[in-house]
Protein backbone atom coordinates (compact mmCIF):
# COMPACT_ATOMS: atom_id res chain seq x y z
CA UNK A 1 0.00 0.00 0.00
CA UNK A 2 0.86 3.44 -0.72
CA UNK A 3 2.02 5.93 2.48
CA UNK A 4 2.54 9.42 2.23
CA UNK A 5 4.39 11.14 5.19
CA UNK A 6 4.53 15.13 5.62
CA UNK A 7 6.70 15.48 9.15
CA UNK A 8 5.91 19.19 9.21
CA UNK A 9 2.38 19.64 10.39
CA UNK A 10 2.95 24.19 10.26
CA UNK A 11 6.14 25.94 9.14
CA UNK A 12 6.06 29.42 9.19
CA UNK A 13 7.90 31.87 6.83
CA UNK A 14 8.87 35.78 6.14
CA UNK A 15 7.07 37.31 3.14
CA UNK A 16 10.01 37.47 -0.14
CA UNK A 17 12.06 34.17 1.86
CA UNK A 18 12.60 30.91 0.66
CA UNK A 19 10.68 27.64 2.72
CA UNK A 20 10.98 23.94 1.72
CA UNK A 21 8.10 21.48 2.65
CA UNK A 22 9.42 18.15 2.73
CA UNK A 23 7.41 14.31 1.87
CA UNK A 24 8.20 11.15 1.71
CA UNK A 25 6.40 8.05 0.07
CA UNK A 26 6.30 4.70 -0.31
CA UNK A 27 5.49 2.63 -3.60
CA UNK A 28 6.56 -0.57 -5.06
CA UNK A 29 5.59 0.78 -8.52
CA UNK A 30 8.27 2.03 -11.16
CA UNK A 31 6.17 4.24 -12.97
CA UNK A 32 4.45 7.25 -11.40
CA UNK A 33 3.72 11.00 -10.93
CA UNK A 34 4.36 13.25 -7.95
CA UNK A 35 1.34 16.35 -7.19
CA UNK A 36 1.72 18.90 -5.14
CA UNK A 37 -1.29 20.40 -4.40
CA UNK A 38 -2.45 23.60 -2.24
CA UNK A 39 -5.25 23.89 -0.23
CA UNK A 40 -5.94 28.06 0.48
CA UNK A 41 -7.93 28.58 3.81
CA UNK A 42 -11.62 27.75 2.80
CA UNK A 43 -10.97 27.73 -0.69
CA UNK A 44 -10.57 24.27 -3.16
CA UNK A 45 -7.68 22.79 -3.65
CA UNK A 46 -5.18 23.63 -6.54
CA UNK A 47 -2.39 21.96 -8.35
CA UNK A 48 0.61 23.63 -7.53
CA UNK A 49 3.64 21.66 -9.23
CA UNK A 50 3.86 17.76 -10.56
CA UNK A 51 7.05 15.87 -11.35
CA UNK A 52 7.18 12.31 -13.94
CA UNK A 53 9.35 9.81 -11.56
CA UNK A 54 11.40 8.89 -14.71
CA UNK A 55 12.40 12.43 -15.28
CA UNK A 56 15.21 13.36 -13.73
CA UNK A 57 15.60 16.74 -13.83
CA UNK A 58 13.47 18.54 -11.13
CA UNK A 59 10.24 20.47 -11.71
CA UNK A 60 9.95 23.99 -11.76
CA UNK A 61 6.99 26.26 -11.75
CA UNK A 62 7.71 29.76 -11.57
CA UNK A 63 8.51 30.43 -7.66
CA UNK A 64 7.71 27.07 -7.45
CA UNK A 65 10.41 24.07 -7.25
CA UNK A 66 11.04 20.46 -6.35
CA UNK A 67 13.90 17.90 -4.90
CA UNK A 68 12.92 14.83 -6.67
CA UNK A 69 15.28 12.04 -4.52
CA UNK A 70 13.84 8.72 -6.30
CA UNK A 71 16.08 6.62 -4.22
CA UNK A 72 15.37 7.88 -1.37
CA UNK A 73 11.59 8.51 -2.39
CA UNK A 74 11.61 11.88 -0.91
CA UNK A 75 9.91 14.69 -3.01
CA UNK A 76 10.31 18.37 -1.43
CA UNK A 77 8.57 21.76 -1.83
CA UNK A 78 10.56 24.61 -2.57
CA UNK A 79 8.55 27.97 -2.42
CA UNK A 80 11.00 30.81 -2.94
CA UNK A 81 9.80 34.79 -2.65
CA UNK A 82 7.13 33.58 -0.69
CA UNK A 83 3.53 36.01 -0.74
CA UNK A 84 1.22 36.14 1.86
CA UNK A 85 -1.38 34.40 -0.29
CA UNK A 86 0.88 31.04 -0.42
CA UNK A 87 -0.54 31.06 2.90
CA UNK A 88 -2.31 27.59 2.87
CA UNK A 89 -2.04 23.78 3.44
CA UNK A 90 -0.23 21.69 1.31
CA UNK A 91 -0.47 18.26 0.73
CA UNK A 92 1.99 15.92 -1.83
CA UNK A 93 0.15 13.35 -3.46
CA UNK A 94 1.76 9.95 -5.52
CA UNK A 95 -0.21 8.96 -8.41
CA UNK A 96 0.58 5.18 -9.27
CA UNK A 97 -1.32 2.83 -11.85
CA UNK A 98 -4.39 2.77 -9.36
CA UNK A 99 -5.02 6.32 -10.93
CA UNK A 100 -5.88 7.27 -7.53
CA UNK A 101 -4.15 10.34 -5.66
CA UNK A 102 -3.19 8.99 -2.11
CA UNK A 103 -2.74 12.79 0.09
CA UNK A 104 -0.26 13.32 3.01
CA UNK A 105 -1.59 14.85 6.35
CA UNK A 106 -0.44 17.90 5.17
CA UNK A 107 1.58 21.02 6.15
CA UNK A 108 0.15 24.69 7.20
CA UNK A 109 2.20 27.26 6.08
CA UNK A 110 1.77 30.33 7.14
CA UNK A 111 3.44 33.51 5.39
CA UNK A 112 4.33 36.60 7.72
CA UNK A 113 4.38 40.10 6.58
CA UNK B 1 -17.38 25.43 -18.51
CA UNK B 2 -17.42 26.75 -14.45
CA UNK B 3 -15.27 23.60 -13.59
CA UNK B 4 -15.99 20.83 -10.48
CA UNK B 5 -19.61 21.86 -8.80
CA UNK B 6 -20.77 20.47 -5.39
CA UNK B 7 -24.28 20.49 -3.85
CA UNK B 8 -25.10 20.97 -1.58
CA UNK B 9 -22.22 23.16 0.20
CA UNK B 10 -23.36 22.70 3.54
CA UNK B 11 -25.93 19.70 5.18
CA UNK B 12 -26.58 19.31 8.46
CA UNK B 13 -28.39 16.19 9.56
CA UNK B 14 -29.52 14.00 12.70
CA UNK B 15 -28.05 11.04 13.37
CA UNK B 16 -29.74 7.93 11.56
CA UNK B 17 -30.91 10.33 8.71
CA UNK B 18 -29.89 9.58 4.92
CA UNK B 19 -27.95 12.12 3.16
CA UNK B 20 -27.13 12.34 -0.43
CA UNK B 21 -24.29 14.79 -2.19
CA UNK B 22 -24.28 15.58 -6.01
CA UNK B 23 -21.23 16.42 -7.47
CA UNK B 24 -20.87 17.85 -11.44
CA UNK B 25 -17.41 17.41 -12.63
CA UNK B 26 -15.73 19.12 -15.70
CA UNK B 27 -17.57 18.05 -18.60
CA UNK B 28 -14.89 15.93 -20.75
CA UNK B 29 -13.27 14.84 -17.67
CA UNK B 30 -13.90 10.41 -17.72
CA UNK B 31 -12.66 9.79 -14.16
CA UNK B 32 -14.53 11.42 -10.98
CA UNK B 33 -13.13 10.84 -7.25
CA UNK B 34 -14.96 11.13 -4.13
CA UNK B 35 -12.59 12.40 -1.02
CA UNK B 36 -13.86 12.78 2.58
CA UNK B 37 -11.72 15.19 4.59
CA UNK B 38 -11.94 15.89 8.47
CA UNK B 39 -10.55 18.77 10.05
CA UNK B 40 -6.60 18.90 10.05
CA UNK B 41 -5.97 15.97 7.95
CA UNK B 42 -5.54 15.11 4.40
CA UNK B 43 -7.76 14.04 1.77
CA UNK B 44 -9.15 10.38 2.19
CA UNK B 45 -9.72 8.23 -0.75
CA UNK B 46 -13.44 6.73 -0.94
CA UNK B 47 -14.37 5.77 -4.43
CA UNK B 48 -13.11 6.21 -8.30
CA UNK B 49 -15.36 6.34 -11.51
CA UNK B 50 -14.05 5.82 -15.14
CA UNK B 51 -16.88 6.99 -16.75
CA UNK B 52 -19.89 4.79 -15.21
CA UNK B 53 -18.25 2.39 -13.90
CA UNK B 54 -16.93 2.27 -10.24
CA UNK B 55 -13.28 0.89 -10.38
CA UNK B 56 -12.32 1.44 -7.09
CA UNK B 57 -13.86 1.51 -3.65
CA UNK B 58 -12.22 2.44 -0.28
CA UNK B 59 -12.38 -0.58 2.31
CA UNK B 60 -12.53 1.95 4.65
CA UNK B 61 -16.20 2.82 3.52
CA UNK B 62 -18.08 1.00 5.27
CA UNK B 63 -21.43 -0.50 3.50
CA UNK B 64 -23.49 2.74 4.34
CA UNK B 65 -21.94 4.59 1.59
CA UNK B 66 -22.98 4.17 -2.05
CA UNK B 67 -21.66 6.19 -4.78
CA UNK B 68 -22.87 6.62 -8.34
CA UNK B 69 -22.33 7.90 -11.94
CA UNK B 70 -24.87 6.94 -14.15
CA UNK B 71 -24.07 7.66 -18.00
CA UNK B 72 -21.12 8.65 -16.69
CA UNK B 73 -22.13 12.22 -16.21
CA UNK B 74 -22.73 13.57 -12.80
CA UNK B 75 -22.14 11.33 -9.16
CA UNK B 76 -24.13 10.97 -5.96
CA UNK B 77 -22.68 10.44 -3.27
CA UNK B 78 -24.64 8.75 -0.20
CA UNK B 79 -24.40 7.84 2.86
CA UNK B 80 -27.63 6.08 4.83
CA UNK B 81 -27.98 5.98 8.91
CA UNK B 82 -25.40 8.68 9.04
CA UNK B 83 -22.94 8.58 12.50
CA UNK B 84 -21.79 11.43 14.37
CA UNK B 85 -17.88 10.27 12.85
CA UNK B 86 -19.78 10.84 9.35
CA UNK B 87 -18.82 14.20 9.91
CA UNK B 88 -16.41 16.00 7.35
CA UNK B 89 -16.03 17.41 4.16
CA UNK B 90 -16.70 15.62 1.52
CA UNK B 91 -14.48 16.30 -1.76
CA UNK B 92 -14.93 15.70 -5.37
CA UNK B 93 -12.60 15.94 -8.19
CA UNK B 94 -12.62 15.02 -11.77
CA UNK B 95 -9.67 14.60 -14.28
CA UNK B 96 -8.73 13.41 -17.78
CA UNK B 97 -7.19 10.05 -18.30
CA UNK B 98 -3.41 9.60 -17.40
CA UNK B 99 -1.12 9.75 -14.59
CA UNK B 100 -0.06 12.67 -15.04
CA UNK B 101 -3.24 14.58 -15.04
CA UNK B 102 -4.44 17.24 -12.93
CA UNK B 103 -7.22 16.44 -10.78
CA UNK B 104 -9.68 19.15 -10.31
CA UNK B 105 -11.31 19.99 -6.76
CA UNK B 106 -14.95 20.98 -6.19
CA UNK B 107 -15.18 22.91 -3.04
CA UNK B 108 -16.97 20.49 -1.14
CA UNK B 109 -19.75 19.58 0.67
CA UNK B 110 -19.77 20.04 4.64
CA UNK B 111 -21.30 17.81 6.48
CA UNK B 112 -22.33 17.69 10.10
CA UNK B 113 -24.27 14.82 12.19
CA UNK B 114 -25.69 16.28 15.11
Amino acid sequence: AQTVTQSQPEMSVQEAETVTLSCTYDTSESNYYLFWYKQPPSRQMILVIRQEAYKQQNATENRFSVNFQKAAKSFSLKISDSQLGDTAMYFCAPVTGTYKYIFGTGTRLKVLA
Amino acid sequence: DTGVSQNPRHKITKRGQNVTFRCDPISEHNRLYWYRQTLGQGPEFLTYFQNEAQLEKSRLLSDRFSAERPKGSFSTLEIQRTEQGDSAMYLCASSLPGLNTEAFFGQGTRLTVV
